[in-house]
């Protein structure tokens, strides 16, 4: 176990709509991840944030944001569903920033129907 | 942006066989590389890393090499063994400023038979 909580597991859900996946870092822990893992694209870095503040930004579509807490929890959200945004949705977190430490959570897999 | 091959796709190795995997990138500016193991239905971990100032590191029966010349690095596990079998990412990544901006291979996946 990381440390590193996402909920939910499971996700399912229909084309058009929105959700919410939620991440809690590791105590301590000031840096949040995002990643997508789909048989298309592979595993893929959406988007990081650090101490509330978005840090880096990588292949995270339009139709998808992010936000980090004063508590330092992370919600990724994801509108306008499509079929191909079906994927494991993953968060990380570290120390600080500049390197991912490597303590992914388990994964929310989203499902699109 | 960065673009990060990885090869083979499946390996499949004999238990205490070698098992080498290698990954190229495109940008001279990636810094950090780490690589990661995902077995079957779990998260991914990081399992030994290496920044672009070193050529070689290495763990117990894992080692990884880096050329930035040839702007290529492998994973080279040694003795292998069935729990070893997992597929295995590598990335390419810039690491610099408190950010991290990762970009993944396609990964291999190693089939160690005992």
């Amino acid at each position: 176990d990381s440390g590193v909580t996402q909920t939910p597991k499971h996700l399912i859900t229909a084309t058009g709509q929105r959700v919410t996946l939620r991440c809690s870092p590791r105590s301590g822990d000031l840096s949040v991840y995002w990643y997508q893992q789909s048989l298309d694209q592979g595993l893929q870095f959406l988007i990081q944030y650090y101490n509330g503040e978005e840090r880096a930004k990588g292949n995270i579509l339009e139709r998808f944001s992010a936000q980090q807490f004063p508590d330092l929890h992370s919600e990724l959200n994801l509108s306008s569903l499509e079929l191909g945004d079906s994927a494991l949705y993953f968060c990380a977190s570290s120390r600080s920033g500049g390197a991912n430490e490597g303590y992914f959570g388990p994964g929310t897999r989203l499902t699109v129907l | 942006g960065e673009n990060v091959e990885q090869h083979p796709s499946t390996l499949s190795v004999q238990e205490g066989d070698s098992a080498v995997i290698k990954c190229t990138y495109s940008d001279s500016a990636s810094n950090y590389f780490p690589w990661y193991k995902q077995e079957l239905g779990k998260r991914p971990q990081l399992i030994i890393d290496i920044r672009s100032n070193v050529g070689e590191k290495k763990d117990q029966r894992i080692a990884v090499t880096l050329n930035k010349t040839a702007k290529h690095f492998s994973l080279h596990i040694t003795e292998t063994q069935p729990e070893d079998s997992a597929v295995y990412f590598c990335a390419a990544s810039l690491a610099s400023g408190g950010s991290y901006i990762p970009t993944f291979g396609r990964g291999t996946s190693l089939i160690v038979h005992p």
